[in-house]
């Protein structure tokens, strides 16, 4: 999974709660990514943050917050106000401007229940 | 708006076979691509990708191909083996650092 750990690996929550996926990167990679991963369709971006104290909305940002604090780490908040939180989160990252790439290494993925 | 699409969403191949997996996009403008493949429960990993300026790139049983004129992009796996049944994805890079995915192919490899 390229240096890249997500954690949990399952997450279950009851409606109305807060929940926090963790994602930790030791690639020294400036910019990370959050993407929902919904049964038979591709991965859609909910946030992304290019350097650290700086992030931007996806497509689907409603409902999740973040934070970048650390060059590291990338934790994704999922809140109450996601209406339809059951899916497959992605973190991945890469490392802008190394002379030919920009390709996102992708952790192993947390999914997300709602009971 | 621009998207990244895939003509057969499941493809069934005999063990040894060689695989055809096609992807179409639509904005010309993309200048670098990535092929992930993605078993059940796990991350995408990186298979191979390939730049604009290029229309062929190969690796360990895998070639990627562009046809920028037709705007299609295909990845070859050659010997098809069990440990390749996974859901295979595109993805264009066409501005800055933002990938945009196609919704997978699911390769089912038989014995």
């Amino acid at each position: 999974d390229g240096g890249i750990t997500q954690s949990p690996k399952y997450l279950f929550r009851k409606e109305g709660q807060n929940v926090t996926l963790s994602c930790e990167q030791n690639l020294n990679h400036d910019a990370m990514y959050w993407y929902r991963q919904d049964p038979g369709q591709g991965l859609r971006l909910i946030y992304y943050s290019q350097i650290v104290n700086d992030f931007q909305k996806g497509d689907i940002a409603e409902g999740y917050s973040v934070s970048r604090e650390k060059k590291e780490s990338f934790p994704l908040t999922v809140t109450s106000a996601q209406k339809n939180p059951t899916a497959f989160y992605l973190c991945a990252s890469t490392n802008p401007g190394t002379g030919g790439t920009d390709t996102q290494y992708f952790g192993p993925g947390t999914r997300l229940t709602v009971l | 708006g621009e998207s990244v699409g895939l003509h057969l969403p499941t493809l069934s191949v005999q063990e040894g076979d060689n695989s055809i997996i096609n992807c179409a996009y639509s904005n010309s403008a993309s200048d670098y691509f990535i092929w992930y493949k993605q078993e059940s429960g796990k991350g995408p990993q990186f298979i191979i990708d390939i730049r604009s300026n290029m229309d062929k790139r190969q690796g360990q049983r895998v070639t990627v191909l562009l046809n920028k004129t037709v705007k299609h992009l295909s990845l070859q796996i050659a010997a098809t083996q069990p440990g390749d049944s996974a859901v295979y994805f595109c993805a264009e890079n066409n501005a800055g650092n933002m990938l945009t995915f196609g919704g997978g192919t699911r390769l089912m490899v038989k014995p």
